[in-house]
């Protein structure tokens, strides 16, 4: 079982917004700000997408966006398209020590 | 760009020894942890550990009394021991950058697929 909690599926039709939800982020004395995105297509090694709730490295569309509320982050993949399908995994530290690094089960994104 | 290149054996008996070298090469900036993450078949990510390139090392509990990194910092090599491996320890195993600091893994190697097998 897995310490941050993704549902296990998502879809959209090409040009359409997703949003897919992480919720059991631990408070951090900044507060729930080190949530981090990751996309991953099978075959590949994963790749970052968002660190620090919503930044994006260099290279990464704009359509991708990350938010959170509380303990709960959110990745927003706006304007679908095709090459977007693939599971994607928050990942933040654990409830128990900030040298524990845990992840989300993954969420399989389809394009219908 | 940080590029990782991986290695090891990729199919293990039962209580043998998994070991895995990571090298890195290329330029970043800031301190950076070196990782290992694995990925049973049709399961999510886990966290193995890390270790730091003075050599302090953090490791999932779940794992901590069987793995063991090295880091040799003269060749820009780290490398993953997990002894009495069980079918359980099929994976793939990814060696990844790590941001300390803001807790993040923005360099992965290419994966190594291990298989334990009677």
């Amino acid at each position: 079982q897995s310490a941050l909690t993704q549902p296990p599926s998502a879809s959209g039709s090409p040009g359409q917004s997703v949003t897919i939800s992480c919720s059991g982020i631990s408070r951090d004395l900044d507060g729930y700000n080190y949530v981090s995105w990751y996309q991953h297509h099978p075959g590949k090694a994963p790749k970052l997408i968002v660190f620090e709730v919503y930044r994006r490295p260099s290279g990464v569309p704009d359509r991708f966006s990350g938010s959170r509320s509380g303990n709960t982050a959110s990745l927003t993949v706006s304007g679908l398209q095709a090459e977007d399908e693939g599971v994607y995994y928050c990942s933040s530290y654990g409830s128990l020590s900030r040298f524990e690094v845990v992840f989300g089960g993954g969420t399989k994104l389809t394009v219908l | 760009q940080v590029q990782l290149n991986q290695w090891g054996a990729g199919l293990l008996k039962p209580s043998e020894t998994l070991s895995l070298t990571c090298t890195v090469s290329g330029a970043y900036s800031g301190v950076r942890y070196w990782s290992w993450i694995r990925q049973p078949p049709g399961k999510g990510l886990e966290w193995i550990g890390d270790i730091s390139q003075s050599g302090l090392a953090n490791y999932n509990v779940s794992l901590k009394t069987r793995v063991t990194f090295s880091i040799y910092t003269s060749t820009s090599q780290f490398s993953l021991t997990l002894t009495s491996v069980t079918a359980a320890d099929t994976a793939v195993y990814y060696c990844a950058t790590f941001d300390k600091g803001a807790f993040y893994f923005d360099s992965w190697g290419q994966g190594t697929p291990v298989t334990v097998s009677s």
